[in-house]
């Protein structure tokens, strides 16, 4: 079974300094590991995703994450956060039943403070 | 850029009454999703539709949940007799292709109120 842990469900930055939003999963098969980011009042918006091939995936906004099999996690990083990043991101892994189902993490809620 | 969209983005109902929560998938996608967010927990999926029929449910979708694409654009997720535990963000989702890689792309939900 697919599971994932997002550690820290409220993340604070400054405006200007790294951020880091951890994502662990537990997976049974291969995983497909995507970021979302939801603004207020807004639907899920894909960040990045990681299927197969470069385990550093580059994706909207300036962000990034690295898939690191041993360590079973997909952090989430920008090097310099902007005010505009103020969201919930939410980290999910998909089985590869033909159903297609995701399981998300519980989210984190990124604060950056100016 | 084409969307998802959702309606209503509220609903207020009383317990044991019906709704009836509407979704406009992505026009050229196959693959159709619900999940709900009940408030301060995790994202829950509850069920997958494709080619008019159910691919996979959670546990969650029992009984008292039915869903349908009654036309060419509308995926709707109809709840019989609704629990105050229904109460929730529902989320729809659709994808284009089949397979695990594929991405969901998600409406803005609706709030589900049960009183």
């Amino acid at each position: 079974a697919q599971s994932v842990t997002q550690l820290g469900s409220h993340v604070s930055v400054s405006e200007g300094a790294l951020v880091l939003l951890r994502c662990n999963y537990s997976s049974s098969v291969p995983p497909y590991l995507f970021w979302y980011v939801q603004y207020p009042n807004q639907g899920l918006q894909l960040l990045l995703k990681y299927t197969t091939g470069a385990t550093l995936v580059k994706g909207i906004n300036g962000f990034e994450a690295e898939f690191k099999k041993s360590e079973t996690s997909f952090h989430l990083t920008k090097p310099s956060a902007h005010m505009s990043d103020a969201a919930e991101y939410f980290c999910a892994v998909s089985d590869n039943s033909a159903g297609n189902q995701f399981y998300f993490g519980t989210g984190t809620s990124l604060t950056v403070i100016p | 850029e084409p969307e998802v969209t959702q309606t209503p983005s509220h609903q207020v109902t009383q317990m044991g009454q019906e709704v009836i929560l509407r979704c406009v998938p992505i026009s050229n996608h196959l693959y159709f999703y619900w999940y709900r967010q009940i408030l301060g927990q995790k994202v829950e999926f509850l069920v997958s539709f494709y080619n008019n029929e159910i691919s996979e449910k959670s546990e969650i979708f029992d009984d008292q949940f039915s869903v349908e694409r009654p036309d060419g654009s509308n995926f709707t997720l109809k709840i019989r007799s609704t629990k105050l535990e229904d109460s929730a963000m529902y989320f729809c989702a659709s994808s284009g292709g089949r397979g695990s890689t594929d991405t969901q792309y998600f409406g803005p939900g609706t709030r589900l109120t049960v009183l």
